[in-house]
């Protein structure tokens, strides 16, 4: 079956600072997604991504699709502290089932 | 409040004894998703509703677990005869009929099954 490895699994940063976490897949992906998940609460959609190459702005959140199909990555500007969470890529070739990363656990230092 | 509301949130049981989890997605949505997820890991689908049909399904959906969603609104993710390996969080997700919009989900805050 498909997997995803994301990177780094954990992170901690200075408030201010940029962060970037990437995917990569052992298969090729039409759609790669990216989601935020607080604790004890359900995945929330960040950015979409389509088309290969594309690159998508949510905010100070910046995605893009890597041009293999296979990869993606997610920049975060000058976080902050609401920031802090766990952070998940999914994608799918062409279903709806998707398949997730095992997530970037991110921690901002004020 | 308008979001993806699961029921109950919590639950503990003993192992071998059934249960049963409620999904109401967001009421224009006609799409209904199952996933799970264990500590450590991202969500893992379970299976797929397009209003009342289900088109697809894990491998992880053993024969222990069924899902319905009879009317095309809300869904059950029942679990007969538990076992402690599926102590989890059950996620639920909708999403609209938006063509080419694939994974686009809205999820619930998922029911956490304790099985001891």
């Amino acid at each position: 079956g498909q997997q995803l490895n994301q990177s780094p699994q954990s992170m901690f940063i200075q408030e201010g600072e940029d962060v970037s976490m990437n995917c990569t897949s052992s298969s090729i992906f039409n759609t790669w997604l990216w989601y935020k998940q607080d604790p004890g609460e359900g995945p929330v959609l960040l950015i979409a991504l389509y088309k290969a190459g594309e690159l998508t702005s949510n905010g100070r959140l910046t995605a893009q699709f890597g041009i293999t199909r296979k990869d993606s990555f997610l920049n975060i500007s000058a976080s902050i502290p609401s920031d802090v969470g766990i952070y998940f890529c999914a994608g799918t070739p062409f279903s709806y089932q998707l398949t997730f990363g095992k997530g970037t656990k991110l921690s901002v230092i004020p | 409040d308008t979001g993806v509301s699961q029921d109950p949130r919590h639950k503990i049981t003993k192992r071998g004894q059934n249960v049963t989890f409620r999904c109401d997605p967001i009421s224009e949505h006609n799409r209904l998703y199952w996933y799970r997820q264990t500590l450590g890991q991202g969500p893992e689908f379970l299976t797929y509703f397009q209003n009342e049909a289900q088109l697809e399904k894990s491998r992880l959906l053993s024969d222990r677990f069924s899902a319905e969603r009879p009317k095309g609104s809300f869904s059950t993710l029942e679990i007969q005869r538990t076992e402690q390996g599926d102590s989890a969080m059950y996620l639920c997700a909708s999403s609209p009929r938006t063509s080419g919009r694939t994974g686009e989900l809205f999820f619930g805050e998922g029911s956490r099954l304790t099985v001891l």
